[in-house]
């Protein structure tokens, strides 16, 4: 079972839309948390970070985190065609930091 | 400007002969960490390093070994590549847990 879980896509999105991306963890040791935005054939470029219950919003971007639930979301509001892009989920316990597999977000015009 | 800088960017290279990919940062961070991201497999971290002469091991550390003697510069060596280690390599560092991390533009690495 891996530790750092992700729907891989690709998620299809109307351009204006809302994208909604799920991760799941299964170290409840897990302090910190964080979403990734990597496009193709280039490292991955950090856009949140979270650590507390709830959420938090940084631009069109929001960060949810329930760790009674193990759970991590992001919303991208009103998404663009540069948003299409495969969104990485890291999790972080000390200096350990683990990645989901990454779901791939498609923007249509 | 803020840097991680990864060399070289492109290595093939054949079975068994000694390499170091090289990572350095400017940005007088304490944390630094190597990943290898393969297809299906997504990013899996190697070593890190909290601070200067602390190392451990990561999830997939066979085969590499790490140096940190100064802040800035952690070195990724592969003693005697092999063929199954060919994959795309990436570098990170950051303040701190909180803050995230910082990526290097990868090394891709070819053993033949």
């Amino acid at each position: 079972q891996k530790e750092v879980e992700q729907n891989s896509g690709p998620l299809s999105v109307p351009e204006g839309a809302i994208a909604s991306l799920n991760c799941t963890y299964s170290d409840r040791g897990s302090q910190s948390f964080f979403w990734y935005r990597q496009y193709s054939g280039k490292s991955p470029e950090l856009i949140m970070s979270i650590y507390s219950n709830g959420d938090k919003e940084d631009g069109r971007f929001t960060a949810q985190l329930n760790k009674a639930s193990q759970y991590v979301s992001l919303l991208i509001r009103d998404s663009q065609p540069s948003d299409s892009a495969t969104y990485l989920c890291a999790v972080a316990a000390g200096g350990k930091l683990q990645f989901g597999a990454g779901t791939q977000v498609v923007v249509t015009p | 400007e803020a840097q991680v800088t990864q060399n070289p960017r492109y290595l093939i290279t054949v079975t068994g002969k000694k390499l170091t990919v090289t990572c350095s940062q400017n940005m007088n961070h304490e944390y630094m960490s190597w990943y290898r991201q393969d297809p299906g497999l997504g990013l899996r971290q190697i070593y890190y390093s909290m601070n200067v002469e602390v190392t451990d091991k990561g999830d997939v550390p066979e085969g590499y070994k790490v140096s940190r003697k100064e802040k800035r510069n952690f070195p990724l060596i592969l003693e005697s590549p092999s063929p199954n280690q060919t994959s795309l390599y990436f570098c990170a560092t950051g303040p701190g847990r909180v803050y995230g991390y910082t990526f290097g533009s990868g090394t891709r690495l070819t053993v033949v």
